[in-house]
């Protein structure tokens, strides 16, 4: 199965928000309210920062948010800090039973 | 606390196998699945699969399994070539989806 589409990169202010898209089909993203998003700092394990398209695990900031429209989730991300510069990665169950991840996205927080 | 203890790295040669342990604490174990991940070398991150407790599954070179005893899951990988190269990750969840306790990752370098 191919990977979801993530923008390789994308950048914002300290205070800015940014959106970060994840582009599926019919069989996983489009069809299923089950998409996640994690982070991921140089060296570390992901972190997972959002579950189920919109659910954030306790202990997350509330300026990570999540939504769906069709196809495509995304991962909005409010007042930009410098500790959020990370890579981003969203994935989603599919019909294959098996869960498909988007190539990452590499987020600078100039 | 919740974490999973992975096992140390591994460099291994190409056609050989290696497996890779994973120990949870602060939970009961037999609730959760436990998922194996993989990461390459400045890529993206891979689903392998994923494992019920005290459950085996064997999927072509990969092999998983989970025992509640020991509360342990192991990642067994055969025939090993580089594109096995990568850190390989254990992942508390009770869904394929949605993962919320990551080990620390286990490097294997496949080298001759």
């Amino acid at each position: 199965q191919s990977a979801l589409t993530q923008p390789a990169s994308v950048s914002g202010s300290p205070g800015q928000s940014i959106t970060i898209s994840c582009s599926g089909g019919s069989g996983d993203v489009g069809f299923y309210n089950d998409v996640s998003w994690y982070q991921q700092h140089p060296g570390k394990a992901p972190k997972l920062m959002i579950s189920d398209v919109n659910n954030r695990p306790s202990g997350v900031s509330d300026r990570f948010s999540g939504s769906k429209s069709g196809n495509t989730a995304s991962l909005t991300i409010s007042g930009l800090q410098t500790e959020d510069e990370a890579h981003y990665y969203c994935s989603s169950y599919s019909s294959s039973n098996t869960v498909i991840f988007g190539g990452g996205t590499l987020l600078t927080v100039l | 606390q919740v974490q999973l203890v992975q096992s140390g790295p591994e460099v291994k040669k190409p056609g050989a196998s290696v497996r890779v342990s994973c120990r949870a604490s602060g939970y009961t174990f037999a609730a959760y699945d436990i998922t194996w991940v993989r990461q390459a070398p400045g890529q993206g991150l891979e689903w392998m699969g994923r494992i019920s407790p005290n459950n085996a599954e064997f999927q072509g070179r990969v092999a998983m399994t989970s025992d509640t005893s020991s509360r342990t899951a192991h990642l067994d990988l055969s025939s090993l070539t580089h594109d096995d190269t990568a850190v390989y990750y254990c992942v508390r969840g009770s869904r394929p989806n949605g993962l919320d306790v990551w080990g620390q990752g286990t490097l294997v370098t496949v080298s001759s």
